[in-house]
């Protein structure tokens, strides 16, 4: 079945740069919602997606931005990065309207800022 | 603040059943308890979730005790490659995941 998928996989950059990840939810899921997950850290949520409108906001740093798309899939926008920002990031992808909806996660992103 | 409890590590012998606890005393009643797991830096891979019964699937059994304020995943017959941190997440549905320590298990041979 098709999973999640997430570009680029790895990704480098130097501090004050810009990055963007990009993230393709699973066919038919209208749902995304991106995770940060710092070194030896526990996921924590940033910011979901439904239908193009954002639904949920958590953690995310005023410098970064996500849109979602009229395809669905969506991407995150970074700006000014900072060393802290090297983490892995996470999309998962839901389907909305069922009173059961489960996050299918994507194999991540590995932004390194220097 | 994640609203579970879970031991912060298990060792299981492989081919045994891997049986993780999780305490989720304050969950509300229309709240699910999800059970995900990540191997090393992957993303988190789903298991299985449950509302009020007992569930069952190719990957593993969900126990929720009957005041639903705890729950046990069991994996019947572990192997090395369940070895991975093991998270126990309470939430409503289509709302963010709030992730707690998880529980690291080693199924050693």
């Amino acid at each position: 079945a098709a999973g999640v998928i997430q570009s680029p996989r790895h990704l480098i950059k130097e501090k004050r740069e810009t990055a963007t990840l990009k993230c393709y939810p699973i066919p038919r899921h209208d749902t995304v919602y991106w995770y940060q997950q710092g070194p030896g850290q526990d996921p924590q949520f940033l910011i979901s997606f439904y239908e193009k409108m954002q639904s949920d906001k958590g953690s995310i740093p005023d410098r970064f931005s996500a849109q979602q798309f009229s395809d669905y899939h969506s991407e995150l926008n970074m700006s000014s990065l900072e060393l802290g920002d090297s983490a892995l990031y996470f999309c998962a992808s839901s389907l909305y309207g069922r009173n059961q909806e489960t996050q299918y996660f994507g194999p991540g992103t590995r932004l390194l800022v220097l | 603040d994640a609203k579970t409890t879970q031991p912060p590590s298990m060792d299981c012998a492989e081919g045994r059943a891997a049986n993780l606890p999780c305490n989720h005393s304050t969950i509300s009643g229309n709240e699910y308890v999800y059970w995900y797991r990540q191997i090393h830096s992957q993303g988190p891979q789903y298991i299985i979730h449950g509302l009020k019964n007992n569930e069952t699937n190719e990957m593993a059994s969900l126990i929720i005790t009957e005041d639903r304020k705890s729950s046990t995943l069991i994996l019947p017959h572990a192997t090395l490659r369940d070895t991975a941190v093991y998270y126990c997440i309470v939430t409503y549905s289509n709302y963010q995941l709030i992730w707690g320590a998880g529980t690291k298990l080693i199924i050693k041979p």
